[in-house]
């Protein structure tokens, strides 16, 4: 069965404080793994994919990673704005659906 | 441009009323999804539409449960009889192209739908 784990659930840091996300994944026919991120009260934003593994992809303080079996979410010298819910989904399965874990809720105070 | 647009942002309704949700996905997109999201739950799978393909229902949680697309554009998620488990954020997203293309979603600001 497919299944996707992410830690932790929940992440406190304090602005300039690096830490990592981690998305742990089983899945049947891998095509990609995207990362999105979630602001209270609206949809998910799209952040990055990654195709394979040893790739990294970088958008400011953020850099993603991707290996046969994990992703991690790399964030150096969060500021408070980074603040959200930070979804992994990898695609693949029977049918080349996204599949979503539930999140990491990440805040960061001044 | 305009993004995914999803109306109306709130429901609420009564047990046993029926519910229509609307997506507008983003001009020429010709892929779109819906999703659920349950409190302290990932994204759950719906249905996909694909051009003029018939679509993937296999998410739909019960024949209660139903959608359209017209014109490969604008849809519509039907939700009769409602029951209290059915509250919690519907999500639409839209794509360029299908899911056998490696090509990223976007989604609404998606509907909340609470039943009392």
């Amino acid at each position: 069965e497919d299944q996707v784990t992410q830690s932790p659930e929940a992440l406190r840091l304090q602005e300039g404080e690096s830490s990592s996300l981690n998305c742990s994944y089983t899945v049947s026919g891998l095509r990609g793994l995207f990362w999105y991120r979630q602001d209270p009260g609206k949809g998910p934003e799209f952040l990055f994919t990654l195709y394979s593994a040893g790739e990294e992809k970088e958008k400011e303080r953020l850099k993603a990673t991707l290996t046969k079996k994990e992703s991690f979410l790399h964030i150096t010298a969060p500021k408070p704005e980074d603040s959200a819910t930070y979804l992994c989904a990898p695609q693949g399965g029977s049918q080349g659906n996204l599949i979503f874990g539930k999140g990491t809720k990440l805040s960061v105070k001044p | 441009g305009a993004g995914v647009s999803q109306s109306p942002s709130n429901k609420v309704t009564e047990k046993g009323k029926d519910v229509e949700l609307r997506c507008d996905p983003i001009s020429g997109h010709t892929a779109l999804y819906w999703y659920r999201q349950s409190l302290g739950q990932g994204l759950e799978f719906l249905i996909y539409f694909q051009g003029n393909s018939a679509p993937d229902k296999s998410g739909l949680p019960s024949d209660r449960f139903s959608a359209e697309r017209t014109g490969g554009s604008v849809s519509t998620l039907t939700i009769q009889r409602t029951q209290q488990e059915d509250s919690a954020v519907y999500l639409c997203a839209s794509s360029l192209a299908g899911r056998n293309s490696y090509n990223e979603q976007f989604f609404g600001p998606g509907t909340r739908l609470t039943v009392l």
